[in-house]
């Protein structure tokens, strides 16, 4: 089975400051993680694939097989980077069975 | 390009009702899913479908049904709805397998309240 667990539920930060959402993950595969972020309101966007390694919104997170995690991490919050993020995983070349984390509520201060 | 669409946006029902959720998509895509949003939850896979015909149950599938007549569209039909199902809905629909990477595009989400 697959498990996805964000720790957090809640994650306050000021303006400015770093930020980590942390993801840990169990699965017996190769797994492919993303995270999600979902505004106010809004649907939920991809923000971050683990395969293209790239940097959005001033976001990254890389994959860390031997400790099963996947954080996100920013080094400079703002203010519009308040939202739900949910870290997600499904098996490798296959896009059934998306499995999501209970989600964490950043809230960015000014 | 609409994307995914869900209807309706806003529902209430009484107890003991039924009604079904729309969903819509555009892009040809092979796997499409229903999942259902609750504070401390978050999204738990409720029923999917990997192509025309062909549905399976997910995470939590009861008193829920689904069917997948056409490749657009993947309708989620609440049998008696109960308080329980109180909930935010969001329709997902995403290529099929041998695509890595690939990300799934979601609906707006259907806010259902069941009194």
């Amino acid at each position: 089975a697959q498990r996805v667990t964000q720790p957090e539920k809640l994650l306050s930060v000021f303006k400015g400051a770093p930020v980590e959402l942390k993801c840990n993950y169990s699965y017996s595969g190769s797994p492919e993680l993303f995270w999600y972020v979902q505004y106010s309101r809004q649907r939920l966007q991809l923000l971050l694939r683990h395969i293209s390694r790239e940097s959005i919104k001033g976001f990254t997170a890389d994959l860390n097989k031997g400790e099963t995690s996947f954080h996100l991490k920013k080094p400079f919050a703002q203010e519009e980077d308040s939202a739900m993020y949910y870290c997600a995983l499904k098996r490798w070349g296959s896009n059934y069975k998306l499995t999501f984390g209970k989600g964490t509520l950043l809230t960015v201060n000014p | 390009n609409a994307g995914v669409t869900q209807t309706p946006k806003f529902q209430v029902l009484k107890t003991g009702q039924s009604m079904t959720l729309q969903c819509a998509q555009d892009m040809n895509h092979e796997y499409m899913s229903w999942y259902r949003q609750d504070p401390g939850m978050g999204l738990r896979l409720i029923h999917y479908s990997v192509g025309a015909g062909i549905t399976d149950q997910g995470e939590v599938p009861n008193g829920y049904n689904v069917s997948r007549s056409t490749t657009e569209d993947f309708p989620l039909r609440l049998l008696s709805a109960a308080p329980s199902q109180t909930s935010v809905y969001f329709c997902a629909s995403s290529y099929g397998q041998g695509e890595t990477g690939t990300e799934a595009f979601f609906g707006q989400g259907t806010r259902l309240t069941v009194v």
